[in-house]
């Protein structure tokens, strides 16, 4: 099947101060995997932070980072400096670009703190 | 952005009853989704829907779900009878087409006594 693992439960950061989420996945089903950062700010849906289709791509999005690793199979969220408006919950999804339908996998997601 | 409403945002019922969770689009999408997470879990596929019928769904997709999008109003996820494992939030997603980006709505809490 597939998976996605990330960076479990809360990640507490500064404000300025770097930041990095960790993600891997699995699959033994998708050729072309495609990967995905969303984000849910409090109160709000989800909503698409940034996407990469293509292996060895980055992908940028509000001052977030994310390269698509095909040998590591990781797709690390990044941002050198935090602000206090970035705190929300962040999920890392693995997509199926090449199969007759498509839906998402989704990781558990990692709330992320910024404090002033 | 494009927005996805869902109603109600939050639903209590007893075991066994029948609930209908209802999701508005984004207005000229044609594929939709819905996604179930439970407490602690990470959100997980349910079912998708294309041209009136269901594309694919996942095993979590009991016989005790259905789904419809009647005369192009909104897309609904039907649990009849419900069961207390049937406690989550539920998402609605939907695309313009198959492999274009998702957009979510904000979920309804399902809680199932």
């Amino acid at each position: 099947g597939d998976s996605v693992t990330q960076t479990e439960g809360q990640v507490t950061v500064s404000e300025s101060k770097s930041l990095i989420i960790n993600c891997t996945y699995s699959t033994t089903s998708i050729a072309y995997p495609n990967l995905f950062w969303y984000v849910r700010y409090p109160g709000e849906g989800l909503q698409l932070l940034l996407k990469v289709i293509t292996a060895g791509q980055k992908g940028s999005s509000r001052g977030f980072e994310a390269t698509y690793n095909k040998e590591t199979t990781s797709f690390h969220l990044q941002k050198a400096s935090v602000q206090e408006s970035d705190s929300a919950v962040y999920y890392c999804a693995l997509g199926d670009s090449g199969g007759s339908n498509y839906k998402l996998t989704f990781g558990k997601g990692t709330l992320l703190t910024v404090t002033p | 952005g494009p927005k996805v409403l869902q109603i109600p945002s939050h639903q209590i019922i007893d075991m066994g009853q029948m609930v209908t969770l209802n999701c508005d689009p984004v207005s000229n999408h044609l594929y939709f989704y819905w996604y179930k997470q439970i407490l602690g879990q990470q959100m997980e596929f349910l079912v998708n829907f294309y041209n009136g019928k269901v594309m694919e769904k996942s095993k979590l997709f009991k016989d005790q779900f259905s789904v419809e999008r009647p005369d192009g109003s909104y897309f609904t996820l039907k649990i009849q009878p419900t069961a207390l494992e049937d406690s989550a939030v539920y998402f609605c997603a939907s695309s313009l087409v198959k492999q274009d980006t998702q957009y979510f709505g904000p979920g309804t809490r399902l809680l199932v006594l």
